[in-house]
């Protein structure tokens, strides 16, 4: 059964400050990963989709790797800014069942003044 | 206009009544699953279709059902609701080629 961990589960810095955040899974036969925001009370708005054949994706101040090999990805926030206040979320679809994702239970980012 | 819509946005009911929360989109997809999000465990699939007449149950379909009334609607119903039902429900979508997931506002649903 396929798990994601994210860590840290929070995580406190100044504006400005550039930084990384973690997710791994537990089996590498993926088809995509993607990455999201969710702020309080909100939905997930979808940041990046990295298919398995790639190694990273960029978008912006945003940019999100893939090691499919060691179960890993990183999502690298350049230049924090207080709007980037939010729960970062992780998930992670299957090969061979459908379109199923599996969640991570996130990372709670505050950027601070 | 938002392109995965839920309603209602907020729920609350009393334990043993019948719930069904709606969903619609406008983005031409196929494909569409229901989740639960509750702290610490992160977001888990209920259920998913990926056409009007596919259905299939998720991790956690007990004490759910569905129904995929056209290709843009896909509603929920807790037949006869508990508290430990009591969570956010989110929508979503997805296409055929692969691309990712497009989550609605979501359901936040207390069961008193």
């Amino acid at each position: 059964k396929q798990e994601v961990t994210q860590i840290p589960a929070a995580l406190s810095v100044p504006e400005g400050e550039n930084l990384v955040l973690n997710c791994s899974f537990t089996d590498s036969a993926i088809y995509n990963l993607q990455w999201f925001r969710q702020d309080p009370g909100k939905g997930l708005t979808s940041l990046l989709l990295i298919q398995s054949s790639q190694r990273e994706q960029t978008s912006g101040r945003l940019n999100a790797s893939l090691d499919k090999s060691s179960g890993r990805s990183t999502l690298y926030i350049a230049a924090s800014q207080p709007g980037d206040s939010a729960t970062y979320l992780c998930a992670v679809r299957h090969t061979g069942t459908a379109s199923k994702l599996t969640f991570g239970t996130g990372t709670r980012l505050q950027v601070t003044l | 206009d938002a392109d995965v819509t839920q309603t209602p946005r907020n729920r609350i009911t009393k334990t043993g009544k019948r719930i069904m929360l709606e969903c619609s989109q406008t983005k031409g997809h196929d494909r569409m699953y229901w989740y639960r999000q509750d702290p610490g465990l992160g977001l888990r699939l209920i259920y998913y279709s990926f056409d009007v007449k596919d259905i299939n149950k998720g991790e956690i379909s007990d004490g759910y059902s569905v129904s995929r009334q056209a290709q843009a609607k896909f509603s929920l119903s807790l037949e006869s609701a508990i508290p430990n039902q009591t969570a956010l429900y989110f929508c979503a979508t997805s296409d055929l080629q692969g691309g990712g997931q497009h989550f609605g506002d979501g359901t936040r649903l207390s069961i008193l």
